[in-house]
């Protein structure tokens, strides 16, 4: 199984700043498939970033995702009010297919 | 638009059957990958399996005995079976459909609590 840690566990900061989020697998994830979502609290997840680095559909051009192998990031460049939520992350591979991180909480400084 | 809709009972009895299903609109099960995935209260997600088109599946292995997943095309639903639950199966339960090549979820329902408890 593919264990995904997330650090910080907490990301305090505020409105403009860059937020850096960190997600590594206990084992390299084939193909770059890896997935970051946010999630806003009493709302399911939304997909942001799929296989490393590519941006979904609507997702504004702040949120950047790279990395591969077993190290990856998202990148927030500036800060809007309605960034601050929860941050998964996601890889497809070996049984079980779909494991997620633990989730990294951006909040208010 | 495609959106997903879960429904169901919102309590079960401990050693019950949980049984959900996800309806689906502006897309087919006939197509693509979906999945079930759940979210104790206060923690994180985990993926409970998906079905394909082909009707074929995958479970994690950690719910598979337990676990069964079932399309109805003619409905253009799908449905989540989990038996024998406990209080550690209190989550909020979302269904999903597979983006890409099937390696992540782009569309999710707005998920459903279900508690066990007797």
């Amino acid at each position: 199984e593919v264990v995904l840690t997330q650090s910080p566990g907490t990301l305090s900061l505020s409105p403009g700043e860059r937020a850096t989020l960190s997600c590594r697998a206990s084992q390299s994830v084939s193909g770059s498939y890896l997935a970051w979502y946010q999630q806003k609290p009493g709302q399911a997840p939304r997909l942001l970033i799929y296989d490393a680095s590519n941006r979904a559909s609507g997702v504004p051009d702040r949120f950047s995702g790279s990395g591969s192998g077993t190290d990856f990031t998202l990148t927030i460049s500036r800060l809007e009010p309605e960034d601050f939520a929860v941050y998964y992350c996601q890889q497809y591979g070996s049984s079980p297919q779909f494991t997620f991180g633990p989730g990294t909480k951006v909040d208010l400084k | 638009q495609v959106q997903l809709q879960e429904s169901g009972p919102g309590l079960v009895k401990p050693s019950e059957t949980l049984s959900l299903t996800c309806t689906v609109s502006g897309g087919s099960v006939s197509t693509n990958y979906w999945s079930w995935i759940r979210q104790p209260p206060g923690k994180g997600l985990e993926w409970i399996g998906y079905i394909y088109y082909s009707g074929s599946t995958n479970y994690n292995p950690s719910l598979k005995s337990r676990v069964t997943i079932s399309a109805d095309t003619s409905k253009n639903q799908f449905s989540l079976n989990l038996s024998s639950v406990t209080a550690a199966d209190t989550a909020v339960y979302y269904c999903a459909r597979h983006g890409g090549f099937g390696e992540n979820f782009d569309y999710w329902g707005r998920g459903i609590l279900v508690s066990v408890s007797s």
